[in-house]
């Protein structure tokens, strides 16, 4: 069984700083993949970045990086200078790979909202 | 390229009415999703279709039925709508397996159900 955790309901951030979005997971799958998806209020999911479990760098795309430790199972996502646009829900997900019980299935944790203060 | 296309955008339906929620991919994707996702809330997988011709349950199946149709299309039916069904619904599609990359989303169906 997959599960993601985000312990973070909000989180407040001012305009130009870092903020670290938490997220925790647990799995049986020998391989999986992490993402982080960002919901503005729009509605749209909107990919932001990928880890594989395999991957022996962190994903960076930009302003994003994923701060991924495999021992403590935590996979957070780092913002760098913080930009109001970044004011959205982000949801933290996991995907198991080939050769697990979860091959194929995408689950996703609860979320974070972000408020980005000018 | 459209990618993840839905059908309806809305939906108001009386509690016992029966509908289906159409879906579908034009990037040859092998692995659909549908999800539903409550106010304030994350995105609870209902199923999962990891390759043509199969289907899973995800977290939240009860109340929902799905159809692979094809490599492309995967349809979301409610039988005997309840209010308790009353979501946004996404659709989502990726390649699995050695192929690490986003997932796809369609725009969501607004579903009310009164």
């Amino acid at each position: 069984a997959q599960k993601i955790t985000q312990t973070q309901p909000g989180m407040f951030v001012q305009e130009k700083e870092a903020v670290t979005l938490d997220c925790t997971y647990d799995t049986s799958d020998p391989s999986y993949g992490l993402f982080w998806y960002k919901q503005p209020s729009s509605g749209e999911m909107i990919f932001l970045i990928y880890q594989g479990s395999y991957d022996q760098q962190n994903a960076t795309e930009g302003r994003y990086s994923l701060n991924f430790q495999k021992a403590r199972k935590s996979a957070n996502l780092v913002i760098s200078a913080s930009q109001l646009g970044d004011s959205a829900m982000y949801f933290c997900a996991m995907r198991g790979l080939a050769g697990g019980t979860s091959y194929g299935k995408l689950t996703f944790g609860q979320g974070t909202i972000l408020t980005v203060h000018p | 390229n459209a990618g993840v296309t839905q059908t309806p955008k809305f939906q108001v339906l009386k509690t016992g009415q029966s509908m289906t929620l159409q879906c579908a991919q034009d990037m040859n994707h092998n692995s659909m999703y549908w999800y539903r996702q409550d106010p304030g809330m994350g995105l609870r997988l209902i199923y999962y279709s990891a390759s043509e011709g199969t289907t899973d349950k995800g977290e939240v199946p009860n109340g929902y039925n799905v159809s692979r149709l094809n490599k492309r299309e995967f349809s979301l039916r409610l039988e005997s709508a309840a209010p308790s069904q009353t979501s946004v619904y996404f659709c989502a599609s990726s390649e699995v397996g050695g192929a690490p990359g986003e997932q796809y989303f369609g725009p969501g169906t607004r579903l009310t159900v009164t």
